[in-house]
């Protein structure tokens, strides 16, 4: 399978908890993206990397949130001290880089719920 | 930054079917796409449409760059086309990485 993977593809925490999600991107996609979304609504932009350079944070990426992408390649989505609010689908997206508007592909998401 | 809007928010049609979605945004993008998200919650690629028309099998779509808006057609309906349908467009902003913004979708629901 050559699309992206994400892992875990659930995780229910309690309050207070902190925890990690990885995205692996297509390999020679460069540019990789975090998207969440809650029930009823369409996905919302939190952050952007190109290589491993993070590029843009949505106001929606509290400082509670962190996200790397070490030697451009994989990336992780750490969230501190869950919330109840933070229960979310965490969406995970590449594409290449040439210019605007490059088409992005999705990985299958990481459903969180926190207790 | 960009708004988009999606039309109708609910769509419930017998099987065998036709149907249009309908995506308006409110600034000029270089590019637009629809996605299928299944009832797992996978979003997955139906178009890539800056402007023009695509045909892909029972669906296809077409962007008016000019007007602001794009169209979603899904013809001969079935069971299986059930789920939220997305469209998204990016920001034309170099600093942006093209982030995509999401409509808020529409919900369909093809019976037998």
């Amino acid at each position: 399978d050559t699309g992206v993977s994400q892992d875990p593809r659930h995780k229910i925490t309690k309050r207070g908890q902190n925890v990690t999600f990885r995205c692996d991107p297509i390999s020679e996609h460069n540019r990789l993206y975090w998207y969440r979304q809650t029930l009823g609504q369409g996905p919302e932009f939190l952050t952007y990397f190109q290589n491993e350079a993070q590029l843009e944070k949505s106001r929606l990426l509290s400082d509670r949130f962190s996200a790397e992408r070490p030697k451009g390649s994989f990336s992780t989505l750490e969230i501190q001290r869950t919330e109840q609010g933070d229960s979310a689908m965490y969406l995970c997206a590449s594409s290449p880089k040439t210019g605007y508007g490059n088409e992005q592909f999705f990985g299958p998401g990481t459903r969180l719920t926190v207790l | 930054g960009i708004q988009v809007e999606q039309s109708p928010p609910d769509l419930i049609l017998q099987e065998g079917a036709n149907s249009t979605l309908r995506c308006n945004f409110s600034d000029s993008v270089n590019n637009l796409q629809w996605f299928h998200q299944n009832p797992w919650g996978q979003l997955i690629n139906l178009f890539y449409i800056p402007s023009g028309t695509k045909q892909n099998g029972r669906l296809s779509a077409t962007t008016v760059a000019t007007e602001r808006y794009s169209l979603l057609y899904i013809s001969s309906s079935q069971t299986t086309d059930s789920g939220v349908y997305f469209c998204a467009a990016p920001l034309r902003e170099e600093t942006s990485g093209s982030r995509l913004t999401f409509g808020e979708g529409t919900q369909l629901t093809v019976n037998p």
